[in-house]
């Protein structure tokens, strides 16, 4: 099994539309959360940081469940350079925060 | 430009060529590290240095791959005698630890082909 689970989508949304999607992950001891975009043949982007409950970065939300292992990533008002893959990772302190990749949910945003 | 710089950006070789891939991590960032993306997937840990010592490398890193950061700037990952099972995308990562966080910043990548 792996570290990190996502819905490997893809999700077609209009713009202006809204758009959540989840990640799973396996080990309790993950204290870091990150989503990271990346693009097409590109590198990954740092979206967001959660380190407690959950983070807020304008149009995008990120929630964490640490009972049920879970982070979701929110998209307000989608825009069409929203379009991209969605990276969540996990990492631990004791790990000496080696990053844990899940497989990416990629979002396409429709004119 | 300020981030972190990998070259070449593209590799094609073929089999049973050596090749040697370069990172310059962000200058007062300590620690680096190699991934390795193939399609579809995130990408997987290779190995990682804490200025010049390299303290951990995965199992999926083979003999035939050594990676060094010899005066604890930037970093070479080499990869001897390659099979096609080698062509993805090298990415390295730069990062410095805070306040017991680190948050890692993405080179470009390296995308090799063996022929």
């Amino acid at each position: 099994r792996k570290e990190v689970e996502q819905d490997p989508g893809p999700f077609n949304v209009p713009e202006g539309a809204t758009v959540a999607f989840n990640c799973t992950y396996s080990n309790s001891a993950s204290q870091s959360f990150f989503w990271y975009r990346q693009d097409c043949r590109k590198e990954p982007k740092l979206l967001m940081s959660v380190y407690s409950s959950g983070n807020e970065d304008g149009r995008f939300t990120a929630q964490l469940n640490r009972a049920s292992q879970y982070i979701s990533l929110l998209i307000r008002d989608s825009k069409l350079s929203d379009s991209a893959t969605y990276l969540c990772v996990a990492s631990q302190r004791s790990n000496d925060y080696k990053l844990s990749f899940g497989a990416g949910t990629t979002v396409t945003v429709r004119a | 430009d300020t981030g972190v710089s990998q070259n070449p950006r593209h590799k094609i070789t073929k089999r049973g060529q050596n090749v040697t891939f370069r990172c310059d991590p962000i200058s007062e960032h300590n620690r680096l590290y190699w991934y390795r993306q193939t399609l579809g997937q995130g990408p997987e840990f290779l190995t990682y240095f804490q200025n010049e010592a390299q303290l951990e490398k995965s199992r999926l890193l083979s003999d035939r791959f050594s990676a060094e950061r010899p005066k604890g700037s930037f970093s070479t990952l080499e990869i001897q005698r390659t099979e096609q099972g080698d062509s993805a995308m090298y990415l390295c990562a730069s990062a410095k630890v805070q306040g017991g966080r680190e948050t890692q910043y993405f080179g470009p990548g390296t995308r090799l082909l063996v022929l």
